[in-house]
């Protein structure tokens, strides 16, 4: 099975600080994604990657930035946190056929105060 | 971006059949239907897919109406292992699918 693994389930940072979302996958998977989910809004699409030191934006990307050096890493940055980026943040891959759709991580609960 | 309509909520008992609708009137001749569901604290999870016939997997099976405007989602036998937001996506290429809230299905034992 295809493992997706968040390097954390929960983390509290405060205002201004610049955070680090780690996604780690195992199966050589071509495309990872970041998500945010929040109540009432569904999950949004924050940014992709088809390959390595390759991305493109989601449908919001403000505030974000991301990271691929390796095929198995996407990074998520916050490069200045805000009380307003406080949510879910998954992470999902899927291979070049995409017909077995996405697998997603844990999730990472992030909390700005 | 075609968008699907759900409802908020629904319930079953255990060990009965589910029946899980979903309508998308401007799916696209492309559009792959996709369903995913969500169990308590976890990310989502690939259910099933298809584009214009049925389909079945060990999970559930996939009913697509012949004007693919509209399509059902089956669990034969709910379980309460089967509690979970289900979504109903459409797409072809997975940076344009669109979760929207999905139905919230509550299985009684």
């Amino acid at each position: 099975d295809v493992k997706v693994t968040q390097s954390s389930r929960y983390l509290v940072k405060r205002t201004g600080e610049k955070v680090f979302l780690e996604c780690v996958q195992d199966m050589d998977h071509e495309n990872m994604f970041w998500y945010r989910q929040d109540p009432g809004l569904g999950l949004r699409l924050i940014y992709f990657s088809y390959d390595v030191k390759m991305k493109e934006k989601g449908d919001i990307p403000e505030g974000y930035s991301v990271s691929r050096e390796k095929k198995e890493r996407f990074s998520l940055i916050l490069e200045s946190a805000s009380t307003n980026q406080t949510s879910m943040y998954l992470c999902a891959t899927t291979d070049s056929s995409q017909i077995y759709g996405y697998t997603f991580g844990s999730g990472t609960r992030l909390t700005v105060v | 971006d075609a968008k699907t309509t759900q409802p908020n909520s629904m319930e079953s008992n255990e060990e009965e059949p589910v029946h899980l609708p979903c309508n998308h009137s401007t799916i696209s001749g492309t559009d792959y239907i996709h369903w995913y569901r969500q169990l308590p604290s976890q990310g989502p999870e690939y259910v099933i897919h298809g584009l214009t016939s049925n389909v079945n997997n060990r999970m559930a099976s996939l009913a697509i109406a012949e004007d693919r405007k509209s399509s059902t989602l089956i669990l034969h036998r709910a379980t309460l292992r089967d509690a979970a937001v289900y979504y109903c996506i459409l797409g072809y290429n997975f940076n344009k699918f669109y979760f929207g809230s999905g139905t919230k299905l509550n299985v009684k034992p």
